[in-house]
C-alpha cells in the first residue's frame, strides 16, 4: 500500500460546513494527488503536489483547496461543503519502483453532504 | 479534448470463459495506457501499462491488453475467468504535461458466475 492512510475513512456534514481530508504517508514520496470517484465518471484529478508548498490544479479543483506543509501531508479541504461533493475521494502517491514510476491508492474515504 | 472511454459500464461472464473489457482513447491522448483494478472497500491496483514499448502487454493476475493505434483501443483481456477477477476495472491515460496525471474512463464492473 506505499505507506499511505487517509482519514476519516466516512464523514458525514451538512451543506456550507467545512471538511478537511487528510492523506498521510510514510514512505517520503515527492509526487501526492487526490482524486474523486464518482459512479459514471470513474476517477477525476482535483488537485496534484510535486513537493512541499508546491501544489497544482486538477481537472475538478473548483471548491477545493489543497495544502502541503510537509512532505508526509496532503491536505484536501472543502471550503463550504456543497451536495454535489458528496463522492469517493482517493489519495495517491507516485513511487519509483525499479526503474518504473507507479501509482498507488489509499483506501479512500468516503463524504456525504447532507 | 483528451478522453478515455469505456464500453461498458457493466460486463458479465461465466467463470472460465473470455474476459474482454473494451477501452478506446482519443488520439490526443498520448500512448501511455493504463488498466486499473479495484475491489470492493479498496483503492486502485495497476493491472498493467503500456509505454510504448510492446504492443501486447501483459500484467498480474493473467491479464493482458493489446494496444492498436489504428483502432484507438487497448482492450483488456483473460482466457478464463476466475470468481476472484469479479472488481471494477478503470482504463486510464496520460495526460500531457505530467507523468502520473491521468485520464480515467468511467470503469467497467465485472461480474463473474459459477
Amino acid at each position: 500500500d506505499a505507506g499511505i492512510t487517509q482519514s476519516p475513512r466516512h464523514k458525514v456534514t451538512e451543506t456550507g460546513t467545512p471538511v478537511t481530508l487528510r492523506c498521510h504517508q510514510t514512505e517520503n514520496h515527492r509526487y501526492m494527488y487526490w482524486y474523486r470517484q464518482d459512479p459514471g465518471h470513474g476517477l477525476r484529478l482535483i488537485h496534484y503536489s510535486y513537493g512541499v508548498k508546491d501544489t497544482d490544479k486538477g481537472e475538478v479543483s473548483d471548491g477545493y483547496s489543497v495544502s502541503r506543509s510537509k512532505t508526509e501531508d496532503f491536505l484536501l479541504t472543502l471550503e463550504s461543503a456543497t451536495s454535489s461533493q458528496t463522492s469517493v475521494y482517493f489519495c495517491a502517491i507516485s513511487e519509483l519502483v525499479g526503474r518504473d514510476e507507479k501509482l498507488f491508492f489509499g483506501s479512500g474515504t468516503q463524504l456525504s453532504v447532507l | 479534448a483528451q478522453s478515455v472511454t469505456q464500453l461498458g459500464s457493466h460486463v458479465s461472464v461465466s467463470e472460465g470463459a473470455l474476459v474482454l473489457l473494451r477501452c478506446n482513447y482519443s488520439s490526443s491522448v498520448p500512448p501511455y495506457l493504463f488498466w486499473y483494478v479495484q475491489y470492493p472497500n479498496q483503492g486502485l491496483q495497476l493491472l498493467l501499462k503500456y509505454t510504448s514499448a510492446a504492443t501486447l502487454v501483459k500484467g498480474i493476475n493473467g491479464f493482458e491488453a493489446e494496444f492498436k493505434k489504428s483502432e484507438t483501443s487497448f482492450h483488456l483481456t483473460k482466457p478464463s475467468a476466475h470468481m476472484s477477477d469479479a472488481a471494477e476495472y478503470f482504463c486510464a491515460g496520460m495526460l500531457s504535461g505530467g507523468y502520473n496525471k491521468l485520464i480515467f474512463g468511467a470503469g467497467t464492473r465485472l461480474a463473474v458466475h459459477p
